[in-house]
């Protein structure tokens, strides 16, 4: 099966510091990526979508990078906080429609 | 906007019993899909709409699951009959563009069988 991976371990970071999370994918090469974040007892709230030909995109204190060698997309949150902390889930695009998710990586960022 | 609407938000029945989840896309969006959400399994795609139409349904778990959309502004998904095994957080998600574009999601249906 196309299958796309994160980390299911916690993250935990000092405020201030950078996050980092990882998506990685495998077989199947997707034309794009997505990133959403996910709070406790909410639905996915979508944060950036970066195409297979763009190697970064920003958003505020967001950059998302596509590595295609790699099959791989890191996350970064820069100077994080404490109302960063969330779960954040990967997904990329399967055939013309569908969009298939990652099982998330929760992030805690302490004081 | 008021964003997609599901309901109800909390479930609880037991085993054998019939569900209805129920979900109102946004407006003007033609994609509607439907994912269930485990500690286990993580959020799972189960079928997806464009225009009213089932698309894919091959991550229904089985003949026990169906969904449909009678009209642009509602979707049902029924489980019949329930099983514990079923119990999860159901959301529903709408898009302007298919799988291509930003979903939006609604706050989910948490489904406990007992």
């Amino acid at each position: 099966s196309q299958k796309i991976e994160q980390n299911s371990e916690a993250l935990n970071i000092q405020e201030g510091k950078t996050a980092t999370l990882t998506c990685n994918y495998t077989n199947y090469s997707p034309a794009y990526l997505q990133w959403y974040r996910q709070d406790p007892g909410r639905g996915p709230v979508f944060l950036l979508l970066i195409r297979e030909n763009e190697k970064e995109k920003r958003k505020e204190r967001l950059k998302v990078t596509f590595d295609t060698t790699l099959k791989q997309s890191l996350f970064h949150i820069t100077a994080s906080q404490p109302a960063d902390s969330a779960t954040y889930l990967c997904a990329r695009e399967e055939g013309a429609d569908k969009l298939i998710f990652g099982t998330g990586t929760r992030l805690q960022v302490f004081p | 906007d008021a964003g997609v609407i599901q309901s109800p938000r909390h479930e609880v029945t037991e085993m054998g019993q019939e569900v209805t989840l129920r979900c109102k896309p946004i407006s003007g969006h033609n994609s509607l899909f439907w994912y269930r959400q485990t500690m286990m399994r993580g959020l799972e795609l189960l079928i997806y709409f464009n225009n009213n139409v089932p698309i894919d349904d091959s991550g229904m778990p089985e003949d026990r699951f169906s969904a449909k959309m009678p009209n642009a502004s509602f979707s049902t998904l029924k489980i019949q009959p329930s099983e514990p095994r079923d119990s999860a957080v159901y959301f529903c998600a709408s898009s302007r563009q298919g799988g291509t574009g930003e979903l939006f999601f609604g706050e989910g249906s948490r489904l406990t069988v007992l």
